[in-house]
């Protein structure tokens, strides 16, 4: 079985622009979650969606936006890029939504110039 | 607010030693913690997840222990292997999971062949 797939891998975008990063979880799972890491930091929480709704977000400016899919995908749009919010982005899956195991994806890097 | 701290912030060690990763949380009442591996530039990889009712979880050479009640979990590593050398994150889910996982910075780790 595949696991958490992302895309693009990397991104490189100016100050000012939006971007969108996609996630796709593992087969049967329904929460999708996505995080920040900057360099030499751990991951910071951003998101978290269940069954298709918002259930948790951490403490992040509301230029950072997601969704879920029917499918369970889900997108993080980023909007009025700062050079602050280069950093990996990463989204992990989980069968269920209260603290099951987390699995993650190989990021996307981005980078604003 | 939840904390993690994970102490050493960095270990060099000769390969075929045994080693202990140090991982510690300000907030009791989580509901899991979960031990990660991350290589250079890539997303993260699981290692172990104990539940906060249990005290240990063992998968090959590694076994972590969770001691809730003083907030402290450790990473056991046996038999080190250069292999071995990555970043080790350890986090933690209050009940509910609407928060996400809280991580520490992580330890790196470098076996020496």
């Amino acid at each position: 079985d595949a696991g958490v797939t992302q895309s693009p891998t990397h991104l490189i975008k100016t100050r000012g622009q939006h971007v969108t990063l996609r996630c796709s979880p593992i087969s049967g799972h329904k929460s999708v979650s996505w995080y920040q890491q900057v360099l030499g930091q751990g991951p910071q929480f951003i998101f978290q969606y269940y069954e298709k709704e918002e259930r948790g977000r951490g403490n992040f400016p509301d230029r950072f936006s997601a969704r879920q899919f029917p499918n369970y995908s889900s997108e993080l749009n980023v909007n009025a890029l700062l050079l602050g919010d280069s950093a990996l982005y990463l989204c992990a899956s989980s069968l269920a939504g209260e603290g099951t195991e987390a699995f993650f994806g190989q990021g996307t890097r981005l980078t604003v110039v | 607010k939840q904390e993690v701290t994970q102490i050493p912030a960095a270990l060099s060690v000769p390969e075929g030693e045994n080693l202990v990763l140090n991982c510690s949380f300000t907030d009791s009442a989580i509901y899991n913690l979960q031990w990660f591996r991350q290589d250079p530039g890539k997303g993260l990889t699981s290692l172990l997840l104990i539940q906060s009712s249990q005290r240990e979880q063992t998968s090959g050479r590694l076994n972590a222990s969770l001691d809730k009640s003083s907030g402290r979990s450790t990473l056991y590593i046996a038999a080190s292997q250069p292999g071995d050398s990555a970043t080790y994150l350890c986090a933690v889910i209050r009940g509910g999971g609407a928060d996400g996982l809280t991580f520490g910075k992580g330890t790196h780790l470098i076996i020496q062949p």
